[in-house]
């Protein structure tokens, strides 16, 4: 059981747009900057967002980040199938430790 | 560009030391706004982190594993190290490598990572 909540799974169309949660509390979320991952089938994560909203260079635009109190969110438009992978967000916690959320299964129907 | 290269054996019994090598290439492990991390992730589940090191060998570590983790760095080989002793059917994992930045403790961020390698505890 992850400190960090994230839903099991979410599903869309392509084309359409999903939101993936991330709950924390004061500890990590709330204070702390948070980051997201991209895991495709198979292969390493891949930051796609750092800083609560920052996008690397190379992540297109359709994918964004949030943060409001001791919840972030990642945001993705224009799903494409190719998005069908598993996502995970991360912060530092004052345990003194990085935690990563429980991780989300994105399909893409 | 940046490439992590994580290597060792895959295979380790148990109670006994699991260790790893990242070889860090197309860069310095030596950079000043980097710090360097493992990550792993038991088959099926989802990521735990295992702590961080700077060039200067600074390390902190995930706060469940510290008694049994070491991370060390080489900065003539541009390569850093973990160390897992006493390990157990748990530790079964696919052991990442990655550079970490946000520069200070509590701002982390890992990119790019290493492909990964599996390590299997069994006798």
């Amino acid at each position: 059981q992850s400190v960090l909540t994230q839903p099991p799974s979410v599903s869309a169309a392509p084309g359409q747009k999903v939101t993936i949660s991330c709950s924390g509390s004061s500890s990590n979320i709330g204070n702390n900057y948070v980051s997201w991952y991209q895991q495709l089938p198979g292969t390493a994560p891949k930051l796609l967002i750092y800083d609560n909203n920052k996008r690397p260079s190379g992540i297109p635009d359709r994918f964004s980040g949030s943060k409001s109190g001791t919840s972030a969110t990642l945001g993705i438009t224009g799903l494409q199938t190719g998005d069908e992978a598993d996502y995970y967000c991360g912060t530092w916690d004052s345990s003194l430790s990085v935690l990563f959320g429980g991780g989300t299964k994105l399909t893409v129907l | 560009q940046l490439q992590l290269q994580e290597s060792g054996p895959g295979l380790v019994k148990p109670s006994e030391t699991l260790s790893l090598t990242c070889t860090v290439s197309g860069g310095s492990i030596s950079s000043s706004s980097y710090y360097w991390g493992w990550i792993r992730q038991p088959p099926g589940k989802g990521l735990e982190w295992i702590g961080s090191i700077y060039y200067s060998g600074s390390t902190y570590y995930n706060p469940s594993l510290k008694s049994r983790v070491t991370i060390s760095v080489d900065t003539s080989k541009n390569q850093f190290s973990l160390k897992l002793s006493s390990v157990t059917a748990a530790d079964t994992a696919v052991y990442y490598c990655a550079r970490k930045g946000g520069g200070v403790i509590n701002r982390n961020w890992f990119d790019p990572w290493g492909q990964g390698t599996l390590v299997t505890v069994s006798s």
